[in-house]
């Protein structure tokens, strides 16, 4: 079964400019989650997509979301760069229901705000 | 604040003996707790996982640890082998909150030394 896929793998951008990224689950996951990864805080949760809908939001600014197509692929949209937007963004699937808990990461989105 | 936390930054053993990552939580609404590995340019990989309602969970040389009382894990690797040499996330979750929100501690470097 194919792991979960990250598009692009590396990207660089200028302040002011805006990113999409890209995740594709793995096959029969219904739940995507998005996670920004910096040296400094680790691991931050951006939010969460079960079937189409945003089920969970962590604390990032409006500036920050996404989206899940009706085949659980997500896209992740990040508008007006900033510096400190420089990150690691992974994303993950499951299946998102109960007593499903174990998440797989995909390969992440290497962003450099310039 | 911190609802989970790897004290340990680092973390150096010999090939073959055993290696010991620590975890603590304030959390007491988590009740379910995953390891996860991640090597550089990669996406973590999950590990290793247990409920509240266990003490002990183990798959092959990794063992995790649950001291619910005193809101304390603790992964095992034995015996510990070079490949091991990573950076381990440890993350908590809550059953009445979002699958997606994986609380993740900032991680303990294991260099395993050959």
């Amino acid at each position: 079964k194919a792991g979960v896929t990250q598009t692009p793998r590396y990207l660089i951008k200028t302040r002011g400019q805006q990113v999409t990224l890209s995740c594709s689950p793995i096959s029969g996951h219904r739940s995507v989650s998005w996670y920004q990864q910096t040296p400094g805080q680790g691991l931050q949760f951006l939010f969460e997509y079960f079937s189409e809908t945003q089920r969970n939001k962590g604390n990032f600014p409006g500036r920050f979301s996404g989206r899940q197509f009706s085949n659980s692929r997500s896209e992740m949209n990040v508008s007006t760069l900033e510096l400190g937007d420089s990150a690691l963004y992974l994303c993950a699937s499951s299946h998102g229901t109960t007593g499903s808990y174990e998440q797989y990461f995909g390969p992440g989105t290497r962003l450099t705000v310039t | 604040d911190q609802q989970v936390k790897q004290n340990s930054p680092s973390l150096s053993v010999q090939e073959g003996r055993i290696s010991i990552l620590n975890c603590d939580y304030t959390n007491s609404m988590f009740d379910y707790f995953l390891w996860y590995k991640k090597y550089p340019a990669e996406g973590p990989t999950f590990l290793i996982s247990i409920s509240s309602i266990k003490d002990k969970n183990e798959d092959g040389r990794f063992t995790v640890f649950l001291n619910k009382s005193a809101k304390h894990l603790s992964l095992h690797i034995v015996p510990s082998q070079p490949g091991d040499s990573a950076v381990y996330f440890c993350a908590a979750i809550s059953y009445g909150g979002s699958q997606g929100n994986l609380i993740f501690g900032k991680g303990t470097k294991l260099s395993v030394k050959p």
